[in-house]
């Protein structure tokens, strides 16, 4: 059964420090990874969605990696700004069933 | 295009009552999935739809949940009868059917059973 863990659960930076958010899983054979932001009582936004034959994704200031064979995603988030404060979630697509996601990393912007 | 809508936002109910949770897919996705999110768990997939079929029901908790798609822009969540453990935001999401396409997620409905 694919199992996703995300490290650190929780993470509080200063305004403008740019940082590394991880998640990793135990069965390679995915399709796609996709990280999502989900802010207090409200849904998940898509951010950055890798095939399981891309090395990495950019949005902005955004960068998601892949490293399948690892079972290792990162998300760099340069230049952090107090709007960036959420909760981050990793899932994988192991086939055609739904994501299995992380439990996610919350996210404190300091201003 | 207006996303994936779900009704209502917000529900309270008393034990035992029956409740209809909404899903509207975004237009001329085929597939269609219903997430359940708790602190205690995560989020976790209960069921999921291809092509208006359920495809894999293994996540729904008891059998006082079901879930029907009657065609391509509607789905429902049943809980009859519903109890305090089943409060929980619960999520409906839609995707193109095909491996490299991701998820979109509507804003949920908070469910409070009192």
């Amino acid at each position: 059964k694919q199992e996703v863990t995300q490290i650190p659960a929780a993470l509080s930076v200063p305004e403008g420090e740019n940082l590394v958010l991880n998640c990793s899983f135990t069965d390679s054979a995915i399709y796609n990874l996709q990280w999502f932001r989900q802010d207090p009582g409200k849904g998940l936004t898509s951010l950055l969605l890798i095939q399981s034959s891309q090395r990495e994704q950019t949005s902005g200031r955004l960068n998601a990696s892949l490293d399948k064979s690892s079972g290792r995603s990162t998300l760099y988030i340069a230049a952090s700004q107090p709007g960036d404060s959420a909760t981050y979630l990793c899932a994988v697509r192991p086939g055609a069933d739904g994501l299995t996601f992380g439990k996610g990393t919350h996210l404190i912007i300091q201003p | 295009d207006a996303g994936v809508i779900q009704s209502p936002r917000h529900e309270v109910t008393e034990m035992g009552q029956e409740v209809t949770l909404r899903c509207k897919p975004i237009s001329g996705h085929n597939s269609l999935f219903w997430y359940r999110q708790t602190m205690m768990r995560g989020l976790e997939l209960l069921i999921y739809f291809n092509n208006n079929v359920p495809i894999d029901d293994s996540g729904m908790p008891e059998d006082r949940f079901s879930a029907k798609m009657p065609n391509a822009s509607f789905s429902t969540l049943k809980i009859q009868p519903s109890e305090p453990r089943d409060s929980a935001v619960y999520f409906c999401a839609s995707s193109l059917v095909g491996k490299q396409y991701g998820y979109t997620f509507g804003s949920g409905t908070r469910l409070t059973v009192v």
